[in-house]
């Protein structure tokens, strides 16, 4: 079935950081491929849509200037928060749609946990 | 704008009996789908079934059955025979034309043995 790659599954850093997570679709491609964050105990919440060759969309209230997404090809993209602070601790999900087939429902990653100290 | 409201913060199941978790829902899309995934602790998100809005039969999948009620915005979920591996977090979801999901608060089941 269709496998969907996060990486890294945890990071611990310190804040002032900036941390990548990576998502990849492993053996189909995707156009599209979507950002969440989950704090504990809360659903997910859409952070941006991320369009490959193109800029991503932001949810309202997200700062593209803070979460930098890159989609360079049909298989990755990539999350930066850039100079981390404990606020943005969270737990980070991403997902993605077989590109060409609208029936095919979204395929998630594993998640990353941030921990900014 | 979409909106999916799971009323149900908490719920528990004994072993084997069968438990239902209610799910509403709010679209202006004409065609949508609508999702029930599993979150265990681990925090993978599991799809447990699909239901395509303009079919009228509700979706199953072994012991896992939905109760679509297109007219009142309602998508729950019965699960059949719980067993203890059921026990997880629940998230009702719908999707739009740009296959964006959005999703319910969630609930969380117990299954007691």
């Amino acid at each position: 079935g269709a496998v969907v790659s996060q990486h890294p599954s945890r990071v611990i850093c310190k804040s002032g950081t900036s941390v990548k997570i990576e998502c990849r679709s492993l053996d189909f491609q995707a156009t599209t491929m979507f950002w969440y964050r989950q704090f504990p105990k809360q659903s997910l919440m859409l952070m941006a849509t991320s369009n490959e060759g193109s800029k991503a969309t932001y949810e309202q209230g997200v700062e593209k200037d803070k979460f930098l997404i890159n989609h360079a090809s049909l298989t990755l993209s990539t999350l930066t928060v850039t100079s981390a602070h404990p606020e943005d601790s969270s737990f980070y999900i991403c997902s993605a749609r077989p590109t060409g087939n609208s029936n095919q429902p979204q395929h998630f990653g594993d998640g990353t946990r941030l921990s900014i100290l | 704008a979409q909106t999916v409201t799971q009323s149900q913060p908490e719920m528990s199941v004994q072993e084997a009996e069968t438990v239902t978790l209610s799910c509403t829902y709010d679209t202006s899309e004409s065609d949508y789908y609508l999702f029930w995934y599993k979150q265990p602790p681990s925090r993978q998100m599991i799809l447990v079934i699909r239901q395509e809005a303009y079919k009228q039969q509700n979706a199953t999948e072994n012991r896992f059955s939905v109760n679509f009620q297109k007219a009142a915005k309602s998508f729950s979920l019965k699960i059949s025979d719980s067993q203890l591996g059921d026990a997880a977090m629940y998230f009702c979801a719908s999707n739009n034309a740009g296959n964006m999901l959005t999703f319910g608060g969630g609930t969380r089941l117990m299954v007691k043995p």
